[in-house]
């Protein structure tokens, strides 16, 4: 079975460099979240969008922005990265809205700031 | 703001025991709570995912277990393996309507050979 694609799985960037990570949802997904993990840390809600709008916001920081496409393939933007933001993001999928489905998570995209 | 608690953090038992994972959360109107593995370093596989309106899911070996007014979700695993070993997370939406899940810390599950 087709499952949630993250690209890239590992990412190395310096200090106040900017990154781009992307989501692709399992088909027939409408909805899109991000979570960050840091090390030992259980993971935190970013964002999430449904049908291209989004639809939660969590702990976001301003320096990242985040869409979802037409082809329901969404894009977390982070600029001006910090040591801090050294982490696992993971995506997940599902549909409807609210959801009553399953989360469906992707394999993650470690990101090393140096 | 919803709260999710994971006891035990860690547990260690001998292969083909069974076990119980036990999730509190503070916040009771959930329409589903997940239970989650993580294998060091790697994503989040969903075991099983209970509705409000549902008490238990079985998968294999596992049962979950929801108590929806007490705020309190089981996970039961039955004659453990050492393929098991894993952290162990349960997650919960963050309120009524909410889009995102509020996860716990995790149990990290060890099963000796």
């Amino acid at each position: 079975a087709a499952g949630v694609i993250q690209s890239p799985r590992h990412l190395i960037k310096e200090k106040r460099e900017t990154a781009t990570l992307k989501c692709y949802p399992i088909p027939r997904h409408d909805t899109v979240y991000w979570y960050q993990q840091g090390p030992g840390q259980d993971p935190q809600f970013l964002i999430s969008f449904y049908e291209k709008m989004q639809s939660d916001k969590g702990s976001i920081p301003d320096r990242f922005s985040a869409q979802q496409f037409s082809d329901y393939h969404s894009e977390l933007n982070m600029s001006s990265l910090e040591l801090g933001d050294s982490a696992l993001y993971f995506c997940a999928s599902s549909r409807g809205r609210p959801s009553t489905d399953t989360q469906y998570f992707g394999p993650g995209t470690r990101l090393t700031v140096l | 703001k919803q709260e999710v608690t994971q006891i035990p953090a860690a547990l260690s038992v001998p292969e083909g025991e069974n076990l119980v994972l036990n999730c509190s959360f503070t916040d009771s109107a959930i329409y589903n709570l997940q239970w989650f593995r993580q294998d060091p370093g790697k994503g989040l596989t969903s075991l099983l995912l209970i509705q409000s309106s549902q008490r238990e899911q079985t998968s294999g070996r596992l049962n979950a277990s929801l108590d929806k007014s007490s705020g309190r979700s089981t996970l039961y695993i039955a004659a453990s393996q050492p393929g098991d070993s894993a952290t162990y997370l349960c997650a919960v939406p963050s309120g009524a309507g909410s889009y995102q899940l509020t996860f716990g810390k995790g149990t990290k599950l060890s099963v000796i050979p």
